[in-house]
């Protein structure tokens, strides 16, 4: 299937730094990429759209100030999670889906980012 | 948007098989039911879809009754390896529905 590969795996920070998250599409094009956001024993929660070559849509809720998406090319959304505190502390998981794949807008999901926020 | 529900946890042994439901009741005439598997601390993983009836795959099948309002996610003699939160999503892609992931059902397999 289809491979979607997230970097870093695992971050630490300090508290107001900013941090990027890549997403890439190694064997596809990716026109839109999702992000998404998961606590401790929580679901999957999705925060913003990223359409290459325009704006992100971000979900109701989401700061758009503070998780700046830009998806500058058809293989690669970036994450970048501004002046991060430790409540930013989470796992983030992009996914795209293929055009016409098998299966009606299945999703392929990278293997995560494990943010920790000191 | 269809809410779908299904149990917060199960506990199965090995070598059994394992029934998931999932409900959802206000299923819209277009909507697929897409189940993802999700080992801990890595993304979720596609197992099945279905839209009516019975599908089945290498790994799983899918069981939906007539009316759609609910689906069965089974998995046949499970393993240690099956330990995992199974998500059960419904959508329409035209939609742009098939993204909001439920509560989802943690599956703990025992020796």
């Amino acid at each position: 299937g289809a491979v979607v590969s997230q970097h870093p795996s695992r971050v630490i920070c300090k508290s107001g730094t900013s941090v990027k998250i890549e997403c890439r599409s190694l064997d596809f094009q990716a026109t839109t990429m999702f992000w998404y956001r998961q606590f401790p024993k929580q679901s999957l929660m999705l925060m913003a759209t990223s359409n290459e070559g325009s704006k992100a849509t971000y979900e109701q809720g989401v700061e758009k100030d503070k998780f700046l998406i830009n998806h500058a090319s058809l293989t690669l959304s970036t994450l970048t999670v501004t002046s991060a505190h430790p409540e930013d502390s989470s796992f983030y998981i992009c996914s795209a889906r293929i055009a016409g794949g098998p299966s009606v807008g299945e999703l392929f999901f990278g293997e995560g980012s494990r943010l920790t926020v000191l | 948007l269809a809410k779908t529900t299904q149990p917060v946890s199960m506990d199965s042994y090995e070598g059994q098989e394992v029934n998931i439901t999932c409900s959802h009741n206000n299923i819209a005439t277009n909507d697929y039911i897409t189940w993802y598997q999700q080992f801990p601390s890595q993304g979720p993983r596609f197992i099945i879809q279905g839209y009516k009836t019975k599908v089945t795959n290498e790994v799983a099948s899918l069981f939906i009754p007539a009316d759609r309002k609910s689906s069965t996610l089974s998995l046949p003699r499970v393993s240690l390896s099956d330990t995992a939160v199974y998500y059960c999503l419904v959508g329409s892609y035209n939609a742009g529905n098939m993204l909001t992931f439920g509560g989802g059902t943690r599956l703990m397999v025992k020796p």
